[in-house]
């Protein structure tokens, strides 16, 4: 049981690169999220999805896209990376009232 | 969601007690107050939520204030692995929705 799963664990792109960041879980967890956390700061949402087929914005959605592929996986996609993108991003997963995190992928925007 | 407030940091000797405040003084009558933590680089750990009552399990106890205006997080012995930014973080009870994490509590335990 390898919770949730994130790949790649580092990225550097140049600005105007895409790239889709991977997120999977086996927990059978309906809804997934995409954070970002950026130097000193604490965890900003970007999307949710609360089930399969369904995805919502979060707090800080600009820039970003995400696809929920089926109820394992959760992707987010930079079609046009920017340095204000670098960060680090953690996916979750959640049931009821507890949402479990994966270990992040860094991201850095030359 | 309520807002809330935490103290930037806070160092506690290994082995004893670290209590860890939160205030939520405009918390409402249905929003649960939740503890999470993140240790160096991981990502963030879910450690304990609760009401009204207080609550304890195997990592910590959160004790909630009878006006529910503020809460306490408690490692009953503090270790070298709970050196971690801790999150209080106050909101509805809503099955799908996102958690929102302001900067939290610096927690340094130290030897």
């Amino acid at each position: 049981n390898a919770g949730v799963t994130q790949t790649p664990k580092f990225q550097v792109l140049k600005t105007g690169q895409s790239m889709t960041l991977q997120c999977a879980q086996d927990m059978n967890h309906n809804s997934m999220y995409w954070y970002r956390q950026d130097p000193g700061m604490g965890l900003r949402l970007i999307y949710y999805s609360a089930s399969e087929g369904t995805t919502d914005k979060g707090e800080v959605p600009n820039g970003y896209n995400v696809s929920r592929l089926n109820k394992r996986e959760f992707s987010l996609r930079l079609e046009s990376a920017a340095p204000s993108q670098t960060s680090v991003y953690f996916c979750a997963s959640g049931v009821a009232d507890t949402q479990y995190f994966g270990p992040g992928t860094r991201l850095t925007v030359l | 969601d309520a807002k809330t407030t935490q103290p930037p940091s806070m160092d506690c000797a290994e082995g004893r007690a670290a209590n860890l405040p939160c205030n939520h003084s405009t918390i409402s009558g249905n929003e649960y107050v939740y503890w999470y933590r993140q240790i160096h680089s991981q990502g963030p750990q879910y450690i304990i939520h609760g009401l009204k009552n207080n609550e304890t399990n195997e990592m910590a106890s959160l004790i909630i204030t009878e006006d529910r205006k503020s809460s306490t997080l408690i490692l009953p012995h503090a270790t070298l692995r709970d050196t971690a930014v801790y999150y209080c973080i106050v909101r509805v009870y809503n099955y799908g929705q996102n958690f929102v994490f302001g900067p939290g509590t610096r927690l340094s335990v130290l030897p």
